[in-house]
């Protein structure tokens, strides 16, 4: 056990839906990247937070929004959602912002568009 | 830009003999490189780490993987095979001031009895 949850663990909702996707990182860490993992794509990096702050994005789709609150839980926001979003969705929390440090992931969601 | 390249998607050993599971880097800059495990239907755990400390890296489970610039590798390996060894491994590279994890295509580890 990473630390790292997760919810919900499975998703399946139609095409055209809005889903979201929550994380709670681990006790004291900062920064949370989420992931997405599909067969045809591998594990690509999509956005992190620092602090409640973006501070990276990778290829997330402008559909795709995330915020960190106060808590320093975190969620993933899908809409207007297509048969290739199905994937699974992970989420990782570091201690600080820096390359060095080790992320933990967690469990992930299974998200199945139909 | 950093990548890492798998080679190898699929690998098998017997139980007892040397696992060794390939990763190649490419970095601009000095890059920070970890190994991945991941079982079925499970999240991934952090297997080790290179922070440009030790070249040679002890990880969990007996693992361990050696950094060589001048190869830019960073390959893995384990003296002896275990049967709950069998899951997908994955590389992953970061470098100062790119935070996230690049990741390379995985490669699933079998293990035969």
């Amino acid at each position: 056990d990473s630390g790292v949850t997760q919810t919900p663990k499975h998703l399946i909702t139609a095409t055209g839906q809005r889903v979201t996707l929550r994380c709670s990182p681990r006790s004291g860490d900062l920064s949370v990247y989420w992931y997405q993992q599909s067969l045809d794509q591998g594990l690509q990096f999509l956005i992190q937070y620092y602090n409640g702050e973006e501070r990276a994005k990778g290829n997330i789709l402008e559909r795709f929004s995330a915020q960190q609150f106060p808590d320093l839980h975190s969620e993933l926001n899908l809409s207007s959602l297509e048969l290739g979003d199905s994937a699974l969705y992970f989420c990782a929390s570091s201690v600080g912002g820096g390359s060095s440090y080790e992320q933990y992931f967690g469990p992930g969601t299974r998200l199945t568009v139909t | 830009a950093q990548s890492v390249t798998q080679l190898g998607s699929h690998v098998s050993v017997s139980e007892g003999a040397l696992v060794l599971l390939r990763c190649n880097y490419s970095s601009s800059v000095p890059p920070y490189l970890f190994w991945y495990v991941q079982y079925p239907n499970q999240g991934l755990q952090l297997l080790l780490k290179y922070t440009s400390a030790a070249t040679l890296v002890k990880g969990i489970n007996g693992f361990e993987a050696e950094f060589k610039k001048s190869e830019t590798s960073f390959h893995l390996t384990k003296p002896s095979a275990h049967m709950s060894d069998a899951a997908e491994y994955f590389c992953a590279v970061s470098a100062f001031g790119n935070e996230k994890l690049t990741f390379g295509t995985g490669t699933r580890l079998t293990i035969i009895p």
